[in-house]
């Protein structure tokens, strides 16, 4: 199973930018880069996916290593608000068709200080 | 709103007991997944539906069914509950198109199982 390591937690001050690095030496040519966020006591957040390109949205951006065996979230400037757990995963496509399911792995606590 | 409705909120039930959670798909979507959160496992896959059929199975116990109605909707029944079935249920939906990686999951705010 194509599987990510993060570090276990980061830390930051309020109205910087935060960079969450995620490897996935073992990733796959049609393995997409998945990044969700949890706030405590919600359900996790889609925030942003890729394949090879970088990818920008309202909430982040996606940072992809040339080799695709890392990978970088970039927050531009972090609020309080983003405190929560990170996770990178990697969304594999079977060659029959369909997808599987996430595996969540422990991601990243981000902590903002004020 | 993630456009995910998860019903009830909270459920706090004894040993022994059986109940059922219930999960909205967002508009659209027709693939509906459960996952289940303990404070020592975290997020664990449990099963897979898409438009009314079982597509794939993770962690789920023998005594943890679900299914999925016509109108999309899915229910997730767990019986003979334990204590340690104690934790945060969520439904996450997708939906479907080539190649199926490229698309986000949207999950519900959760049910809190409390068996006592």
């Amino acid at each position: 199973d194509a599987k990510t390591t993060q570090p276990n937690s980061m830390e930051s001050n309020e109205e910087e930018p935060v960079h969450l690095p995620c490897n996935h030496s073992t990733i796959s040519g049609t393995d997409y880069i998945h990044w969700y966020r949890q706030l405590p006591s919600q359900g996790p957040e889609y925030v942003i996916h890729g394949l090879t390109s970088n990818v920008n949205n309202r909430m982040a951006s996606l940072a992809i290593a040339e080799d695709r065996k890392s990978s970088t979230l970039i927050l531009h400037r972090a609020t309080l608000r983003d405190a929560a757990v990170y996770y990178c995963i990697l969304r594999v496509e079977y060659s029959g068709g369909g997808a599987d399911g996430l595996t969540f792995g422990k991601g990243t606590h981000l902590i903002i200080q004020p | 709103d993630s456009g995910v409705t998860q019903t009830p909120k909270h459920l706090i039930t004894a040993t022994g007991q059986r109940v059922t959670l219930r999960c909205s798909p967002r508009s659209g979507d027709l693939s509906v997944y459960w996952y289940q959160q303990s404070l020592d496992q975290g997020l664990q896959f449990l099963i897979q539906y898409y438009n009314g059929e079982e597509r794939a199975k993770g962690n789920i116990l023998e005594r943890f069914s679900a299914q999925q109605f016509p109108d999309l909707h899915s229910e997730l029944n767990l019986s003979s509950l334990e204590l340690g079935d104690s934790a945060l249920y969520f439904c996450a939906s997708s939906p479907e198109g080539w190649p199926l990686a490229n698309y986000g999951y949207t999950f519900g705010s959760g049910t809190r199982l409390t068996v006592v």
